[in-house]
């Protein structure tokens, strides 16, 4: 089946720092991901999606310049979160349309923590 | 905007029994899908089942089924002979056809007791 493949799936940063999580389509060509944020006990918040080659589009409230997203080829899709503050710390979960799962894969998701 | 609305933050059931979840949505669109997802303690977001929204048949997928009222926007998940595997959250998902993101709803906490 489809698999999609999320890393670091637990990363620690200092406050100020940039750190970036990969979403990877292993066995498929995922013309379009997205990208959630997820706080404790609460649903997926979709904060951008991506089409390869093209700009990501983000939700409203989703800060573009912070929350950077790169889709640069059919197989991997980046988010960048620059400058973190200890706000920004949450699980962030990527998914990707195509393959099966009826047009929809999540990765494992990343747990980020900003100290 | 279409909006997806779960109104039981937390179900139990004994081991073994049948649950329902219950999942309302708001759209004036008339084709779309529905899912329901589950994600486990280790927070892998996994598809229960799906169902179209131009098919009256129920979707089924072994012991899950639906409960899909189209004039009502509902879409109750039922699982039967509850197991222990089967404790997690559990999102109701919506998408229009002709869109590409999912809508999750609040999300229902189940635990199941053995």
């Amino acid at each position: 089946g489809a698999v999609v493949s999320q890393h670091p799936s637990w990363v620690i940063c200092k406050s100020g720092t940039s750190v970036k999580i990969e979403c990877r389509s292993l066995d498929f060509q995922a013309t379009t991901m997205f990208w959630y944020r997820q706080f404790p006990k609460q649903s997926l918040m979709l904060m951008a999606t991506s089409n390869e080659g093209s700009k990501a589009t983000y939700e409203q409230g989703v800060e573009k310049d912070k929350f950077l997203i790169n889709h640069a080829s059919l197989t991997l899709s980046t988010l960048t979160v620059t400058s973190a503050h200890p706000e920004d710390s949450s699980f962030y979960i990527c998914s990707a349309t195509g393959g099966s799962n009826y047009g929809y894969t999540f990765g494992s998701g990343t747990r980020l923590t900003v100290v | 905007a279409q909006t997806v609305t779960q109104s039981q933050p937390e179900m139990s059931v004994q081991e073994a029994e049948t649950v329902t979840l219950s999942c309302t949505y708001d759209t004036s669109e008339s084709d779309y899908y529905l899912f329901w997802y589950k994600q486990p303690p280790s927070r892998q977001m996994i598809l229960v089942i799906r169902q179209e929204a131009y098919k009256q048949q129920n979707a089924t997928e072994n012991r899950f089924s639906v409960n899909f009222q189209k004039a009502a926007k509902s879409f109750s998940l039922k699982i039967s002979d509850s197991q222990l595997g089967d404790a997690a959250m559990y999102f109701c998902a919506y998408r229009d056809q002709g869109a590409q993101k999912l809508v999750f709803g609040q999300g229902t906490r189940l635990t199941i007791n053995p």
